[in-house]
């Protein structure tokens, strides 16, 4: 009930098109989803986050589309760039700050 | 704000040495977070912090493993003695418990090999 299951496990893109990576969680307590970006060599870095009161949010070319009653949610990058090429965590937690990441997703958007 | 600092950038070591690996979390956070990344097994949660206080360290592999956060300014995290399959990247991450709209801030990580 703990998992967080991301895919795909990599994906490539042509520049200009949609990523679309997709997290399913299963503890219903969960209460805050948050995307993470991660360069090689750097720490991940939040991007994104949702809270389950809303099905959408945007932030630039990022979106989070989030299905509370089929315990999802996705990260769309609409206008994929070469500079978007970094492995991506979904996460989700309740209350406690205790963030349960998925396995991540290595994308590659191609010049 | 400089973010969150971790000393040092790469360790290499040698089987059975005592490791210990080092964060500065982010002024005025409260709460601070190691985890421990691996192609394996991704990222894991190894303990939590409040208020320098261990709320979780249920993810702390084993008794090889301690955590002391003496002040709101610093943290480390120590192995001994260590082994081969301790070879990771070790994060450390700090948030400002109350805003979870801000999520963690991570450091860049502490590679750590043993040999």
């Amino acid at each position: 009930q703990q998992q967080v299951k991301q895919s795909p496990q990599s994906l490539i893109v042509q520049k200009g098109g949609i990523s679309i990576i997709n997290c399913a969680y299963e503890n219903t307590a969960f209460d805050y989803f948050p995307w993470y970006q991660q360069f090689p060599g750097k720490g991940p870095a939040l991007l994104i986050a949702i809270r389950p009161d809303v099905s959408e949010k945007k932030e630039g070319r990022f979106t989070i589309s989030f299905n509370k009653s089929a315990k999802q949610f996705s990260l769309h990058i609409m206008d994929s760039q070469p500079g978007d090429s970094a492995t991506y965590f979904c996460a989700a937690s309740k209350r406690t700050y205790k963030y349960i990441f998925g396995t991540g997703t290595r994308l590659k958007v191609l010049a | 704000d400089a973010g969150v600092i971790q000393s040092p950038r790469h360790e290499v070591t040698e089987m059975g040495q005592e490791v210990t690996l080092r964060c500065k979390p982010i002024s005025g956070h409260n709460s601070l977070f190691w985890y421990r990344q691996t192609m394996m097994r991704g990222l894991e949660l190894l303990i939590y912090f409040n208020n320098n206080v261990p709320i979780d360290d249920s993810g702390m592999p084993e008794d090889r493993f301690s955590a002391k956060m003496p002040n709101a300014s610093f943290s480390t995290l120590k192995i001994q003695p260590s082994e081969p399959r301790d070879s990771a990247v070790y994060f450390c991450a700090s948030s400002l418990q109350g805003e979870l709209g801000y999520g963690y801030t991570f450091g860049s990580g502490t590679r750590l090999t043993v040999v």
